[in-house]
């Protein structure tokens, strides 16, 4: 199995500052047919299921506010919220999808400072 | 747009099977364009996939719980489901169900059930 490590744990940011989340990969998880990562994120609400905010490790989905951004560096990727909102406090997740049993960091917390 | 909703005993006793429905609405399990999938989070824990089915009925299953799944697809219900047996206090958790386009991200999913192993 692929396995997908996050750093930090927690993150305390205050209004307005950039919040940036890691993850990276045990292996690779780009994918040569296509030269895409196969990475993506979710943010989880307190009782509210996962939703994705960026997948193809860089590419947002739709409805999702432009201060969020994935990006991608050999086995390494970062979520950065720009400007950091009330609304964004959540656990984020990476998940890898290139290969099964897909797999999801642990999840980084983050808070507003 | 699809929305996915799971449904079934929210309590189940220790070595008995669990059982869960997700119903598809909005959208079909017919889809050849995705596969539909459960997951599940232990409380106050992480995700774990459990397993995705296709339309055809095509199965894949997490290793670390494939002795004991069974995802089936009922497209006449638009729904599928997933058995997990000889349950034990570890697999409490809320249970997700997904859509998965082509094995990819997971997206939508259901708001969750919470399913107690309990005596």
């Amino acid at each position: 199995d692929i396995v997908m490590t996050q750093s930090p744990d927690s993150l305390a940011v205050s209004l307005g500052e950039r919040a940036t989340i890691n993850c990276k990969s045990s292996q690779s998880v780009l994918h040569s047919s296509n030269n895409k990562n196969y990475l993506a994120w979710y943010q989880q609400k307190p009782g509210q299921p996962p939703k994705v905010l960026i997948y193809w490790a860089s590419t947002r989905e739709s409805g999702v506010p432009d201060r969020f951004s994935g990006s991608e560096s050999g086995t390494d990727f970062t979520l950065t919220i720009s400007s950091l909102q009330a609304e964004d406090v959540a656990v984020y997740y990476c998940q890898q999808y290139y290969s099964t049993p897909p797999t999801f960091g642990q999840g980084t917390k983050l808070e507003i400072k | 747009q699809v929305q996915l909703q799971e449904s079934g005993p929210g309590l189940v006793k220790p070595s008995e099977t669990l059982s869960l429905t997700c119903t598809v609405s909005g959208g079909s399990v017919s889809s050849g364009r995705h596969y539909w999938s459960w997951i599940r989070q232990p409380p106050g824990k992480g995700l774990e996939w459990i397993g995705y089915i296709y339309y055809s009925g095509s199965t894949n299953y997490n290793p670390s719980l494939k002795s004991r799944v069974t995802i089936s697809v009922d497209t006449s219900k638009n729904q599928f489901s997933l058995k997990l047996s000889s349950v034990t206090a570890a697999d409490t958790a809320v249970y997700y169900c997904a859509r998965v386009p082509l094995k990819n991200w997971f997206d939508p999913w259901g708001q969750g059930t919470l399913v107690t192993v309990s005596s």
